[in-house]
Order: C-alpha cells, then structure tokens, then sequence
C-alpha cells in the first residue's frame, strides 16, 4: 500500500542532542499526525497538525505542517533517554475519509 | 478515562483457522479503525465503522471484515488464516470533529 516518505530510518544520538526527522509526499494531505510507537504497544499521539504552515509544539517537541502539504517535520530538543522508540509520521487526505496513511517509521536510539 | 482495549494480547491460531479480534473505544468515541502492522508493509488501514456502518475499507481481501456494535465497540474477524497474516492488528478510537486518532496496544497474531 502507499505509505509516505519517511526519514531517516533510523538515528543513533547522544542524550542532550537535538533530533530531527520528516515526512514527505506527492500527494496533498489536510492533516499531519506524529507518532510514538514503544515495543509491543500501541502507537501514541504526540502531535497533530491541521494546518498548512501550522507550527506546534508539545514540550521539548516541535512538529510543522508544510507549507504545500506534501510534507512534515518532527523536531525533539535535548533529548533524553525515554525518547528510545519508533516514530511515525501520518496523514489524512481529505479523499480519504477518516483513513491514515503511514510512514515507515524513524528508529531512535539515544545513548545516555 | 479509559483508553482503548483490545482482547486478546496475543493469540496463535493455525492456517485455515479464523480469528476475531476485539476493541472497545475510549467513552465517547463512535469511530473506530483497525490497522494491520508488519514490519514488510508497516501500517496498513483496514476498515473504519462509525455508527454500526462501515465507512472505510482498506486494500485486503475479503477475508477481513468487521463490524461495530450500538455501544461503539468493534470486532474484526479474519477466516481462513494464512501464514502472512501474521501480525499486530491494532485499533484506534476518535471522538467526532477530533483528528487524533487513540490507539489500543493491539493484538498481537502469529498464525502457523
């Protein structure tokens, strides 16, 4: 199935670093939603973008929601050991319905 | 408030075999999807119901369905198991009008 863009596919970092990952398209999306997935649970809502241009911010993360709606970014400043997992861009087309479209996924590691 | 449950955790069936997953939503939410993730095609949409009704369907075959209950609550069932269908089927909840969409821990299925 179609699935967006998504890198890189995975990052090794050191505790305190900033870490950023996006998500990219050739289709337009209404709306942008960041996910964190730890292993063997479901994944977790950290931000949702339904804007254009829509810049937001949930603690020491940042997400954007491209100016041509084809793409987003996900931003995590000093990051910290519990930040360890798997992130998940996704986006809703308007054509769509309710239905998700993922992407591959961004292994994190952070070493303390 | 309670999150979104899926029963059972994991569960082993042999080819041939039908299973039939369950989720209850979070209070509230009427909408309920099912996802089907594996690390060859990561997460893939199967079906969305709102309201009893089948509002979405995903690219699988008919040996997926589903079905929502008037208390919001939704099965899925998969006949005739095949070795590929092994995976973590997961379900996510949303209120009407919210794009965050709250996903259960999933149900974790190894057919062989």
């Amino acid at each position: 199935g179609q699935q967006l863009n998504q890198s890189p596919q995975s990052m090794f970092i050191q505790e305190g670093e900033d870490v950023s990952m996006n998500c990219t398209s050739s289709s337009i999306f209404n709306t942008w939603l960041w996910y964190k997935q730890d292993p063997g649970e479901g994944p977790v809502l950290l931000i949702a973008l339904y804007k254009a241009g829509e810049l937001t911010s949930n603690g020491r993360l940042t997400a954007q929601f491209g100016i041509t709606r084809k793409d987003s970014f996900l931003n995590i400043s000093a990051s910290i050991p519990s930040d360890v997992g798997i992130y998940f861009c996704a986006g809703q087309r308007e054509t769509s319905g309710s239905r998700l479209t993922f992407g591959e996924g961004t292994q994190l590691t952070v070493n303390p | 408030k309670a999150g979104v449950t899926q029963t059972p955790r994991y569960l082993i069936k042999t080819r041939g075999q039908q299973v039939t997953l369950s989720c209850s939503p979070i209070s509230g939410h009427r909408s309920v999807s099912w996802y089907q993730q594996t690390p060859g095609q990561g997460l893939q949409f199967l079906f969305e119901y709102f309201s009893e009704t089948q509002r979405n369907k995903g690219n699988f075959p008919g040996r997926f369905s589903g079905r929502q209950f008037s208390n919001s609550r939704s099965e899925m069932n998969v006949s005739t198991l095949e070795l590929g269908d092994s995976a973590l089927y997961l379900c996510a909840s949303r209120a009407v009008r919210n794009g965050g969409y709250t996903f259960g821990s999933g149900t974790r299925l190894t057919v062989v």
